[in-house]
C-alpha cells in the first residue's frame, strides 16, 4: 500500500517567520513529488514539484528531498496569512499516472 | 491562464439515483483525471483516462463509475446508482502529458451530496 504520510497540525507560526511542512512516503518507486495548497472548500492548488534530490526555490518556496530517507519537505519564508491554508504532499511514481495525496498539514499564521 | 471547469459546482440526489458530473479541462492537455475527497478526509485517485480510454483506476473505481469523453472538450464522471457514502467533493484533473512527473491541474470542484 502506497502511503504518503504528513503531521495533521494545525502548525500554528508567526507572521513574517518561517514555516517548514513536512512529509514521508513508503514507496521507493516514487519520483515526482508535489506540494499542494488547499483552503476550506477549495480545490488543490499546485505550490511546487520536486524531481531531484535536493533544494528547489520559488520565491518564498523552497522544496527539499531526501530520497534515501524518503522524505520531502517545503518551508515557506517570510509567512503570511494569505499562507494559512492545508498543504498536500503528494507522490507519484514514474510511468504511472495517478497522484497519492497525504492527508495534509493545516498551516496557521498568526498575524 | 487557462484553468480546468468543472459543473455544477453543488449536486444534492437521492440515494440510489443517477448523476453525471462534467468537466472541461485545459484544451492541450492529454491527460484527465478524477479524484475525490470526503469531507476531512485525504484526495483519492478514482481514475485516469488517455485516448479515450481509461489508463488506471483504484478500487474505488467499481462498476458504478464510468467516465466518458463524449465530445473534444466534455470529461464526465457517472455514478450509475449512488449511496450514501458518495457524497463527497468530486475533483477534475488534467494534464498536458501522463506517464508520471506531470503535473496535474485541478479543477474547482463539484461538491455531491447523496441523500
Amino acid at each position: 500500500q502506497k502511503e504518503v504520510e504528513q503531521n495533521s497540525g494545525p502548525l500554528s507560526v508567526p507572521e513574517g517567520a518561517i514555516a517548514s511542512l513536512n512529509c514521508t512516503y513508503s514507496d521507493r518507486g516514487s519520483q515526482s513529488f508535489f506540494w499542494y495548497r488547499q483552503y476550506s472548500g477549495k480545490s488543490p492548488e499546485l505550490i511546487m514539484f520536486i524531481y531531484s534530490n535536493g533544494d528547489k526555490e520559488d520565491g518564498r518556496f523552497t522544496a527539499q528531498l531526501n530520497k534515501a530517507s524518503q522524505y520531502v519537505s517545503l518551508l515557506i519564508r517570510d509567512s503570511q496569512p494569505s499562507d494559512s491554508a492545508t498543504y498536500l504532499c503528494a507522490a507519484e511514481m514514474n510511468r504511472d499516472d495517478k497522484i497519492i495525496f497525504g492527508k495534509g498539514t493545516r498551516l496557521h499564521i498568526l498575524p | 491562464e487557462p484553468e480546468v471547469t468543472q459543473t455544477p459546482s453543488h449536486q444534492v440526489t437521492q440515494m440510489g439515483q443517477e448523476v453525471i458530473l462534467r468537466c472541461v479541462p485545459i484544451s492541450n492537455h492529454l491527460y484527465f483525471y478524477w479524484y475525490r475527497q470526503i469531507l476531512g478526509q485525504k484526495v483519492e485517485f478514482l481514475v485516469s483516462f488517455y485516448n479515450n480510454e481509461i489508463s488506471e483506476k483504484s478500487e474505488i473505481f467499481d462498476d458504478q463509475f464510468s467516465v466518458e469523453r463524449p465530445d473534444g472538450s466534455n470529461f464526465t464522471l457517472k455514478i450509475r446508482s449512488t449511496k450514501l457514502e458518495d457524497s463527497a467533493m468530486y475533483f477534475c484533473a488534467s494534464s498536458e502529458q501522463g506517464g508520471g512527473g506531470e503535473t496535474q491541474y485541478f479543477g474547482p470542484g463539484t461538491r455531491l451530496l447523496v441523500l
